[in-house]
């Protein structure tokens, strides 16, 4: 079975910081990586994904990501976040993209 | 523009009521999925459609029940058999290969 953990709950940075969402994720299959992003009171929006390739996935709104298969992570990282970054991330991951695993997201709150 | 639509984006429901939550999508997508997403657990699967006339339970799928007669609809209600069915609900699509693609949600509140 596969599991997805994120290691932090809440990330609080300044406007224009660097910021690391982590992620780590179990199975004893290759599997497919997703990060979406939530807004309040909102559905799920794709930020990027890995099916296979470079491991360095580029995303929407200047996110990125990493492919670690020795680590068995998944970190999303921004070089300079802005306000409009503040919102909730989650992690998933699938077996056969037809089934998504969820972590339990992490919340992104940018101040001034 | 393609997309899913969900109705209502608000439900008050008084105890021992079954309620229904609609799913519509004009994505040509196959498989259609709900979620029920509480605060600090992420989003848990409730059922999901690989193909028209067909459905499983996912991992919560107790006081629920689905139906799919159309590929563009995918309605869940939330019977009385549920316990604590406040919470938000999402549904989703996907075409075989490639991400879900997501609702605005349905938040549905016990009175």
């Amino acid at each position: 079975a596969q599991s997805v953990t994120q290691l932090d709950s809440q990330v609080p940075v300044f406007e224009e910081a660097p910021v690391e969402l982590r992620c780590n994720y179990s199975s004893s299959v290759s599997v497919y990586l997703f990060w979406y992003v939530q807004y309040p009171n909102q559905g799920l929006q794709l930020l990027l994904k890995y099916l296979s390739g470079s491991t360095l996935v580029k995303g929407i709104n200047g996110f990125e990501a990493e492919f670690n298969k020795s680590q068995t992570s998944f970190h999303l990282r921004k070089p300079s976040v802005h306000i409009s970054d503040t919102a909730e991330y989650f992690c998933a991951v699938s077996p056969n993209t037809d089934k998504l695993i969820f972590g339990t997201g992490t919340r992104l709150q940018v101040f001034p | 523009d393609g997309g899913i639509t969900q109705s209502p984006k608000y439900l008050f429901r008084k105890e021992g009521q079954n309620v229904t939550l609609s799913c519509e999508q004009n994505l040509n997508h196959d498989a259609m999925y709900w979620y029920r997403q509480d605060p600090g657990q992420g989003l848990r699967l409730i059922y999901y459609s690989q193909i028209v006339n067909d459905f499983q339970k996912g991992d919560i799928a107790e006081g629920y029940s689905v139906s799919r007669e159309k590929k563009e609809s995918f309605p869940l209600t939330v019977t009385s058999a549920q316990k604590n069915p406040t919470a938000f609900y999402l549904c989703a699509s996907t075409d075989r290969g490639d991400e879900q693609f997501f609702g605005p949600g349905t938040r549905l509140t016990v009175l």
